[in-house]
């Protein structure tokens, strides 16, 4: 098992540039989440999916949108790229609900806006 | 939202000594997780925790669930280089997602 992937490592754009970055996971997984790192702030949520065709907002999700077509697939957009979106975005999978949320993070991606 | 603090903020430590680090919360968590993340990779889950006063070990890694349901704390014993690292909590309260930490800054000198 690959576990979570995510497309691509890297990337730059110019302010305005619109992108979508693709996380995809093999474990069957139900709820898939999109995180954001920031130095000296931890990770934040940006946004989440509880299923196929189901997404929630986060802790930051201004400027970002979601998809979730398919369920091992979990799509972030940005419409209008801005400097302030510099981060490295990491997705993550669980398996279910409840108490039992343990949750696998992939590699990451990490993007500067210029 | 929910916040977490996490101390200390970095650590520098001699090799074979035992490290300890701690997040506590103005909320209440149903779950405590631990995580570490390495230069240019994802998070990587250590410990899981699920119920108040739980004490769960994972070879030298140690991590208790605390009473009050506002805090955790993690162990590691006899440190080695590879245990190099930043060193999240991460709680879940009633939302989905989860609430982190700023991390632990792991330095080991030998």
């Amino acid at each position: 098992n690959a576990g979570v992937t995510q497309t691509p490592k890297f990337r730059v754009l110019k302010t305005g540039q619109s992108m979508t970055l693709l996380c995809a996971q093999d474990m069957n997984h139900e709820y898939m989440y999109w995180y954001r790192q920031d130095p000296g702030m931890g990770l934040r949520l940006i946004h989440y999916s509880v299923g196929e065709g189901t997404t929630a907002k986060g802790e930051v999700p201004d400027g970002y949108n979601v998809s979730r077509l398919k369920k091992q697939n979990f799509l972030l957009g940005l419409e209008s790229a801005a400097p302030s979106q510099t981060s490295v975005y990491f997705c993550a999978s669980s398996y279910l609900r409840g108490a039992y949320n343990e949750q696998f993070f992939g590699p990451g991606t990490r993007l500067t806006v210029l | 939202g929910q916040q977490l603090n996490q101390s200390p903020q970095s650590m520098f430590i001699q090799e074979g000594e035992d490290v300890s680090m701690n997040c506590t919360s103005s909320s209440i968590f149903n779950t405590w997780l631990w995580y570490k993340q390495e230069p240019g990779e994802g998070p990587v889950l250590l410990i899981a925790l699920y119920k108040a006063g739980e004490l769960t070990s994972n070879g030298r890694l140690t991590a208790q669930f605390g009473i009050t349901r506002k805090d955790s704390f993690l162990n590691i014993s006899a440190s080695i280089p590879s245990d190099v690292g930043i060193y999240f909590c991460a709680g879940r309260g009633g939302a989905d997602g989860l609430t982190f930490g700023k991390g632990t800054h792991l330095i080991i000198q030998p």
